[in-house]
């Protein structure tokens, strides 16, 4: 089976501009996140998925970060304008419908950001 | 609120010691799983364990193991005769039945074998 990918690896931009990452889940996973890592610390959730609808988007900055996941497989999410503590690891990750809390996730190797 | 906190940010051991992981969570819920994840420094999050809080049972598999404490809400994680490749973050993460799947993950501890 395939895994999670994601898309580029690696990114590094100046302030105010703006980015976007892209990530493709496991064939047959409904449920897509997005979490936030930054260095030295644990991942956060910015945004659950639930085949094309948002579940959670509580933790999401939504002044500047934005994602779509317009067919129920892949997923965008957006950065702009971007600030420097936004540099980040961003990891997408999926699961089964009928994984709960937490079960069956698959995470991706994360897209690494650096502001400057 | 959900929460997961482990104190030892950084650990350092020397091949075939024992080591041990701390992991202390907060929760509401009586319904809860607790999970251990790696993450080498490739940086993909390595799923190891989950525990629901039904479950106190201790497990091992291979050199890890797990200690589930309900009293004293800790899940723990020990790697026996640890080896030049355990060297990773290791992360403690919690989900709660009520807050759907997302998971509220600790800091993290960094734990370096040495040859």
């Amino acid at each position: 089976e395939a895994g999670v990918a994601q898309s580029p690896r690696y990114k590094i931009i100046e302030k105010r501009q703006s980015v976007a990452f892209w990530c493709n889940p496991i064939s047959g996973h409904a449920t897509l996140y997005w979490y936030q890592q930054i260095l030295g610390q644990g991942p956060k959730l910015l945004i659950q998925f639930q085949n094309n609808g948002v579940v959670d988007d509580s933790q999401l900055p939504k002044d500047r970060f934005s994602a779509e996941r317009l067919k129920g497989v892949d997923s965008t999410l957006k950065i702009q304008p971007a600030k420097l503590e936004d540099s980040a690891v961003y990891l997408c990750a999926s699961s089964r419908p009928r994984d709960r809390a937490g079960y069956g996730y698959t995470f991706g190797s994360g897209t690494r950001l650096t502001v400057v | 609120a959900q929460k997961v906190t482990q104190a030892q940010t950084e650990i350092s051991v020397v091949e075939k010691e024992d080591v041990t992981l701390d992991c202390v969570y907060e929760t509401r819920d009586t319904t809860y799983y607790l999970f251990w994840y790696k993450q080498p420094p490739s940086g993909e999050l390595v799923f190891l364990i989950r525990r629901n809080s039904f479950d106190e049972q201790n497990e091992i598999s291979g050199r890890y193991s797990w200690n589930f404490q309900k009293s004293t809400s800790s899940f723990n994680f020990t790697i026996t005769a640890s080896q030049v490749v355990d060297s990773a973050v290791y992360f403690c993460a919690l989900s709660e039945e009520t807050s759907g799947s997302r998971l509220t993950f600790g800091e993290g501890t960094q734990l370096t074998v040495n040859p």
